[in-house]
């Protein structure tokens, strides 16, 4: 649903390592955003976009950065990653309008070992 | 503090039952915005609907059916004759106009086992 594509779809990675995942959109919606779930935790904001350069933190944002260049283009860096950090990251879009929808990419799969 | 609560972690039913997903929110905004989505086990987050704060109509969409009441900050989801594909985890959110860019705040869903 909306042209929705993140990657990668699973990363392991070590301790320490920056770890960059990108959320792609094909049909230019203003709104973009990046949750973390976790078990027992339902899923969590970590930042959002409302438009290119245009960013905010979200509920659980520290340790993590974000850039929109482009309007296509939701970047999720976590500069040094933590085994805290182990999750499922998913992006979203917003539509506008009374008939508002929001859809999520498929899911990234991120273990920090 | 959590705006959205899914006071059932887990339910099980067996198939035909009927089952009513609950999902009691807070906000202080007028206008705002409820959904449900379907979290099967394969992982996809799957959209089911979205209710607008001034349209309290109830929704039935098959076997499905919502009850939105503004009065008792509620917007219950009820599955009729459950299905074994009924089996997931259900995530009620609320998006609130001018918070965070309109994003979701989640429940912490409910997880349904539907047996034969």
């Amino acid at each position: 649903d909306a042209g929705i594509t993140q990657s990668p779809r699973h990363k392991v990675t070590e301790t320490g390592t920056p770890v960059t995942l990108r959320c792609h959109q094909t049909e230019n919606h203003r709104y973009m955003y990046w949750y973390r779930q976790d078990p027992g935790h339902g899923l969590r904001l970590i930042h959002y976009s409302y438009g290119v350069k245009d960013t905010d933190k979200g509920e659980v944002s520290d340790g993590y950065s974000v850039s929109r260049s482009k309007t296509e283009d939701f970047l999720l860096t976590l500069e040094s990653a933590t085994s805290s950090q182990t999750s499922v990251y998913f992006c979203a879009i917003r539509t506008t309008g009374p008939s508002t929808e929001a859809f999520f990419g498929q899911g990234t799969r991120l273990t920090v070992v | 503090a959590q705006k959205v609560t899914q006071a059932q972690t887990e339910i099980s039913v067996v198939e035909k039952e009927d089952v009513t997903l609950d999902c009691v929110y807070e906000t202080r905004d007028t206008t705002y915005y409820l959904f449900w989505y379907k979290q099967p086990p394969s992982g996809e987050l799957v959209f089911l609907i979205r209710r607008n704060s001034f349209d309290e109509q109830n929704e039935i969409s098959g076997r499905y059916s919502w009850n939105f009441q503004k009065s008792t900050s509620s917007f219950n989801f009820t599955i009729t004759a459950s299905q074994v594909v009924d089996s997931a985890v259900y995530f009620c959110a609320l998006s609130e106009a001018g918070n965070s860019g309109y994003a979701l705040n989640f429940g912490k869903g409910t997880s349904l086992l539907v047996t034969p």
